[in-house]
């Protein structure tokens, strides 16, 4: 059983231009949950989806950022017109079940560089 | 969301056990307590977590204080690859987040061979 993918795991943009970073949960797993660690800091959460649904997007930027889970295929996390603050580390999360007893399980991240 | 309190670093020496402390004074009797840790340059990992009793697994112990105002992960023969930030964090399903993790600055644990 693969663990969560990521991908990909260096991406680098110009400032202006679109991020799309990709998430494959694990087998199984429909919720994923979205972070961001900015050059020594911790993780913030952005974003939680289950299947096609937004359950909660209290962490994402108002704007430029959006997020989606689709019935098929990976999460994706896009950031338009992006700057250079955007540089950071995203990390993608997965669980099987939404309950406060389960563990989560994170893919390697991707790290944004924006020049 | 509960917060917790974390030691920001700590040393210890290869082959001996490590006692990693976390307060979290403002528990709430439905909150569990899950430690994460993150290597360098790598996505956090999942070590344990409990909700009352004392909790074992492959990777550590957890040690839950009595009142659960703290906690102690314990890591019994620490070798140079446990060398990474420990994040201690409270499940809270009330508070914003949506049960997503929130993670704070966590321990810096350094291993000297």
């Amino acid at each position: 059983n693969a663990g969560v993918m990521q991908n990909p795991r260096h991406l680098v943009r110009r400032r202006g231009q679109e991020a799309r970073l990709r998430c494959s949960p694990m087998k199984g797993h429909s919720h994923v949950y979205w972070y961001r660690q900015l050059p020594e800091e911790g993780l913030k959460f952005m974003v939680y989806l289950q299947k096609e649904n937004i359950i909660d997007e209290s962490g994402m930027p108002k704007e430029r950022f959006s997020a989606e889970f689709p019935k098929e295929g990976p999460s994706i996390l896009r950031i338009q017109q992006v700057v250079r603050g955007d540089s950071a580390a995203y990390f993608c999360a997965s669980s099987p079940r939404h309950n406060l007893n389960t563990e989560a399980f994170f893919g390697q991240g991707t790290r944004l560089t924006v020049v | 969301d509960a917060k917790t309190t974390q030691p920001n670093s700590m040393e210890s020496n290869e082959e001996e056990p490590v006692h990693l402390p976390c307060n979290h004074s403002t528990i709430s009797g439905t909150d569990y307590i899950h430690w994460y840790r993150q290597l360098p340059s790598q996505g956090p990992e999942y070590v344990i977590h409990g909700l009352t009793s004392n909790v074992n697994n492959r990777m550590a112990s957890l040690a839950i204080a009595e009142d659960r105002k703290s906690s102690t992960l314990i890591l019994h023969r620490a070798t140079l690859r446990d060398a990474a930030v420990y994040y201690c964090i409270l499940r809270d399903g009330a508070g914003g987040g949506a049960d997503g993790l929130t993670f704070g600055k966590g321990t810096h644990l350094i291993i000297q061979p």
